[in-house]
Order: C-alpha cells, then sequence, then structure tokens
C-alpha cells in the first residue's frame, strides 16, 4: 500500500525560530509532494507544492525534496505564533485504476511558543 | 467568490439513518473529492469523480454512496451501512485531469447520536 508518514508527536518551537517537519512516502514513482496548514476545526489549506528534488522557497517557508531518499520536509522561518497548526504531508500516487490519487500523512502538530 | 462550499457544517444522526452532505463548486474543476478525517488522523478518501456521471471508491468507500449529475455538485450520503460515521467530512476539488492542488471546502462534522 502506498504511505505517507510523518512523525505524529507534536512539536513545540519558540517564536522566531526555525521550524523543520518531516515527511517520508513508500512509492519512488511519485513526483508531486505537498504540504497544507489545518487550523484546528478548519478545513486543510495549501501552503506548499514541490516537484523537483532540492529545495523550493516561498516567503519564510521552504520545502524541500530528496527523491532518492524518498523524503519531504517543510522549514519555516522566523515561526510566528499563527504558524501553530497541524501541518499534513501528501504525495500524488498512481491508484489502480491508473489515475492520481492524494495520500495524506496524519499531520504533525506544530506548536509556536511566543 | 469562487470557492467549494459544504453544508451543513454540524449534522447530527441517529443511528440507522441516511443522510447526504452537500458540496458544491464554482471554480469550473471537473474533478471533486471527498475525505472522512478522524481525530488525530490524516485525510482518507471515501469517493471521487472526475467527469459528470462517472465516480471511483476511495480506500474506504463502504457505507457510502455519491452521485454527480451536474458538475458543480457532488453529494455524499452516509449510510446506515456506515458503522462509524462520526467524522469530520471535507471536499475538495482540482483542475482537469490531475488530483495536483486540491482546493478544499470548509467541511462537515458529522456526529452520530
Amino acid at each position: 500500500q502506498k504511505e505517507v508518514e510523518q512523525n505524529s508527536r507534536p512539536l513545540s518551537v519558540p517564536e522566531g525560530a526555525i521550524a523543520s517537519l518531516n515527511c517520508t512516502y513508500s512509492d519512488r514513482g511519485s513526483q508531486s509532494f505537498f504540504w497544507y496548514r489545518q487550523y484546528s476545526g478548519k478545513s486543510p489549506e495549501l501552503i506548499m507544492s514541490i516537484y523537483s528534488n532540492g529545495d523550493k522557497e516561498d516567503g519564510r517557508f521552504t520545502a524541500q525534496l530528496n527523491k532518492a531518499s524518498q523524503y519531504v520536509s517543510l522549514l519555516i522561518r522566523d515561526s510566528q505564533p499563527s504558524d501553530s497548526a497541524t501541518y499534513l504531508c501528501a504525495a500524488l500516487f498512481e491508484s489502480n485504476f491508473g489515475n492520481e490519487k492524494l495520500t495524506f500523512g496524519t499531520g504533525t502538530r506544530l506548536t509556536i511558543i511566543p | 467568490d469562487g470557492g467549494i462550499t459544504q453544508s451543513p457544517k454540524y449534522l447530527f444522526r441517529k443511528e440507522g439513518q441516511n443522510v447526504t452532505l452537500s458540496c458544491e463548486q464554482n471554480l469550473n474543476h471537473d474533478a471533486m473529492y471527498w475525505y472522512r478525517q478522524d481525530p488525530g488522523q490524516g485525510l482518507r478518501l471515501i469517493y471521487y469523480s472526475q467527469i459528470v456521471n462517472d465516480f471511483q471508491k476511495g480506500d474506504i468507500a463502504e457505507g457510502y454512496s455519491v452521485s454527480r449529475e451536474k458538475k458543480e455538485s457532488f453529494p455524499l450520503t452516509v449510510t446506515s451501512a456506515q458503522k462509524n460515521p462520526t467524522a469530520f467530512y471535507l471536499c475538495a476539488s482540482s483542475t482537469p485531469l490531475k488530483a495536483d492542488t486540491q482546493y478544499f471546502g470548509p467541511g462537515t462534522r458529522l456526529t452520530v447520536l
């Protein structure tokens, strides 16, 4: 079964520090990866997508992809209390029907401590 | 405003009842999806539809049914056959051909009494 795994242990980071979130995936053929942010009681919001090996930066967010290690990460610089949320990693896998579907990890809850 | 709407926001169901959750989008997206989220868990795919009048089962389709009569609408029925329906239900849509970049509605929280 094609899976996405995240560390389910909550992460606490002081305000202004760098938060690092990690994710691994099982299907070496997957080409597309995503990070969603989900505030408590709300729906997920796409914050980053990455398709190529290396880093992709968008403001305070940097996504990193290493296809050889099947590893995706999200770095949040200058962490703010508003970054406190659950972060879901997702990968696009080919389904049994030949089309693609998004598979999500269980999420990592991030708390920024003022 | 373009977006995805879900209704109701909260829904209570008695055991043995069927209930239907609404999902509407005006993004002109061909593909629509239903996910279920349980506390502390990621999203699990229930059903998806890539085009009108066609849909496929996801990973946990048992006890659910859908229809796709219009491009804008993808309602989900939670039937009495679903043994543990209490969860947060999320509808999403995406641009044609690929499941890339899905946009989510606000969700419906279903509780079985």
